[in-house]
């Protein structure tokens, strides 16, 4: 069983830009969330799709969007990107109460 | 809202020495609570975890025991090792409506010198 996979693991782009960041989620779970975890700060819920539909969101404005494809994996897409998006950007995926999360993709904006 | 307090680290300790990182919650009803490690480079594991009070979780000689009373779930380990150095997260999930997210506290870096 591979896990959460998530890809790129780093990535580096320029204020205004736009990024995409994808989630495969471990086998057998039907539920994606996604956090953002900036330097020395707990990870904070951006949101969580189940279903291929957004089931709850946190405080992040709608620059912030995502996507859940029929075979569960996911994307979040980050618009008119700022210097404070830069952060490791965690994907957890569940199925019932425990979530097992990936190992993040390193974003840094300039 | 929910929120989660954490002792702040970063905590250094000696090999098979006492560990134990306080954890205090805000939540309205009964939260389940949690405990994730983070390593180096790494993304987020479930350490433990308990879903009512007086409810205990344990693993990998961790311990952290629900207490509604204090509403607390301080984790401790009886004799900690150079390779449990990482940083540690307590959790909450709130119960009830559309509550499928989980609240953080910053996290608490633990050092473990040989």
């Amino acid at each position: 069983d591979a896990g959460v996979t998530q890809s790129p693991t780093h990535l580096i782009k320029t204020r205004g830009q736009q990024v995409t960041l994808r989630c495969s989620p471990k086998s057998g779970h039907d539920t994606v969330s996604w956090y953002q975890q900036a330097l020395g700060q707990g990870p904070q819920f951006i949101f969580q799709y189940y279903e291929e539909e957004e089931r709850q969101r946190g405080n992040f404005p709608d620059r912030f969007s995502g996507h859940q494809f029929p075979n569960y994996s996911s994307e979040l897409n980050v618009n008119a990107l700022l210097l404070g998006d830069s952060a490791l950007y965690l994907c957890a995926s569940s199925w019932g109460t425990e979530a097992f999360f990936g190992q993040g993709t390193r974003l840094t904006v300039v | 809202g929910n929120s989660v307090t954490q002792m702040e680290g970063p905590v250094t300790l000696s090999e098979e020495a006492f560990l134990t990182i306080n954890c205090t919650y805000t939540a309205t009803g009964y939260p389940s609570l949690f405990w994730y490690v983070q390593y180096p480079g790494e993304g987020l594991q479930l350490l433990l975890k308990a879903t009512k009070a007086d409810d205990k979780g344990s693993n990998k000689g961790f311990e952290a025991t629900y207490r509604k009373e204090t509403t607390s779930f301080h984790l401790e380990k009886g004799s900690v090792q150079v390779s449990d150095s990482a940083v540690y997260f307590c959790a909450l999930r709130a119960r009830g409506g559309s509550n499928y997210k989980l609240t953080f506290g910053k996290g608490t870096l633990l050092t473990v010198n040989p």
